[in-house]
């Protein structure tokens, strides 16, 4: 099945820097990368996702590239700000809609 | 807004126990799917449903089992509660078709004494 790995675990930075999370997958024929946020103690919440006919998305201050030949991808975060603290969770769906998550990356911005 | 809701927020059972987890969402989605979720795991699959009395194994099913007897409601089931099976159980819904991302629920953080 599939395997995605996330890096990295914690990520720490100041207001108004960038923030880089990157995700890999093991599956070829995934298709669908979301990313969630889930702040603390909330559900997570579907903020931006790509799929694999793309190799850029972005929306505002973030995006989202997908690199289908080194199967990776990865969230860019800029203008960092407090309310971008969160948990961030990345995802790839190959057969059906089951997604299988990497393990998360803790955000935190330092003001 | 399609909304998921967990029946429980919090859920404190003793080992042993038969523990219900519900899940309901309101927009006929027709997948329906429970995670659980441990720091530095991520979301684990445990059981999915693509249809009524349908259901699947995820990656992590032992211990656990599910029912679907209506389109809108998604139960979890720990036949008999273990402190392993302390976590926080995340309900997530989506439609069907290529490139559709989860609604999730607010969660239930279920621990076993």
């Amino acid at each position: 099945g599939e395997n995605v790995e996330q890096h990295p675990s914690t990520l720490s930075v100041q207001e108004g820097d960038s923030a880089v999370i990157k995700c890999t997958y093991s599956d070829s024929a995934s298709n669908y990368f979301p990313w969630y946020k889930q702040e603390l103690g909330k559900r997570p919440q579907l903020i931006i996702d790509i799929r694999s006919n793309v190799g850029e998305k972005k929306d505002q201050r973030i995006a989202v590239t997908l690199n289908k030949t080194a199967k990776h991808f990865s969230l860019h975060i800029t203008e960092t700000q407090p309310e971008d603290s969160a948990v961030y969770f990345c995802a790839a769906s190959s057969a059906g809609n089951k997604l299988t998550f990497g393990g998360g990356t803790r955000v935190l911005v330092k003001p | 807004d399609v909304k998921v809701t967990q029946s429980s927020r919090y859920l404190v059972k003793r080992t042993g126990e038969k523990v219900f987890l519900e899940c309901v969402q309101d927009m006929d989605h027709e997948n329906m799917f429970w995670y659980r979720q441990d720091p530095g795991l991520g979301l684990r699959l445990i059981y999915f449903s693509y249809d009524v009395k349908m259901k699947e194994k995820g990656d992590i099913p032992e211990g656990y089992s599910v029912s679907r007897e209506k389109k809108e409601r998604f139960s979890l089931i720990l036949e008999s509660a273990s402190t392993n099976q302390t976590s926080m159980y995340l309900c997530a819904s989506s439609l069907t078709g290529e490139g559709y991302g989860y609604t999730f629920g607010s969660g239930t953080r279920l621990t076993v004494v």
